[in-house]
């Protein structure tokens, strides 16, 4: 049974330009969280979806972040005209169930921007 | 506004002894902690959790200890590994939320 598969792994993009971070839950997760690590901080939640739902974005920046989980292939966050403020290590997390259960991350994609 | 805090960025150890990780928290909705453990270039890992019901849940070499009123839980390592070595985080969830909030961090370092 694989882990929560992130790819990929780095990411280096130049200002301005569009960067992808795709996530595939665990087999039988049907929850997908996605979370920002800056530098020196711990995670930040940023968006919760299940399957084709938005359930809660309230920790996404208002502009230039999307989020999606299509009912076939991997939950995608999608940052437009990139800047350097968003060089990050970002963690997807699913469960099977959501609230009030542990979580299993995967090992992250972490985003330059130069 | 940090909800959840480590107030310690980093904590060594010698091999053998207890590790006492701690995190205090504000959010008096916050109903179930957790925490979890991260190795560099690695996502983080689950190690133990308690819901509020509890003072205390215990796992192998592990134990989290919780005090309600002061807002306050503990996560006990006990006898401490040198593979113990990395940054545990503290997080915490309310029942009616659908997210974890997690604190800075705890870099563990055990000595042999």
């Amino acid at each position: 049974n694989a882990g929560v598969m992130q790819n990929p792994r780095h990411l280096v993009r130049r200002r301005g330009q569009e960067a992808r971070l795709r996530c595939s839950p665990m087999k039988g997760h049907s929850h997908v969280y996605w979370y920002r690590q800056l530098p020196e901080e711990g995670l930040k939640f940023m968006v919760y979806l299940q399957k084709e739902n938005i359930i809660d974005e309230s920790g996404m920046p208002k502009e230039r972040f999307s989020a999606e989980f299509p009912k076939e292939g991997p939950s995608i966050l999608r940052i437009q005209q990139v800047v350097r403020g968003d060089s990050a290590a970002y963690f997807c997390a699913s469960s099977r169930q959501g609230l009030n259960e542990k979580l299993f991350f995967g090992s992250g994609t972490q985003l330059s921007v130069l | 506004d940090q909800q959840v805090k480590q107030n310690s960025p980093s904590l060594s150890v010698q091999e053998g002894r207890i590790s006492i990780l701690n995190c205090d928290y504000t959010n008096s909705m916050f109903d179930y902690f957790l925490w979890y453990k991260k190795y560099p270039a690695e996502g983080p890992t689950f190690l133990i959790s308690i819901s509020s019901i509890k003072d205390k849940n215990e796992d192998g070499r592990f134990t989290v200890f919780l005090n309600k009123s002061a807002k306050h839980l503990s996560l006990h390592i006990v006898p401490s590994q040198p593979g113990d070595s990395a940054v545990y985080f503290c997080a915490a969830s309310a029942i009616s939320g659908s997210r974890l909030t997690f604190g800075e961090g705890t870099q563990l370092t055990v000595n042999p």
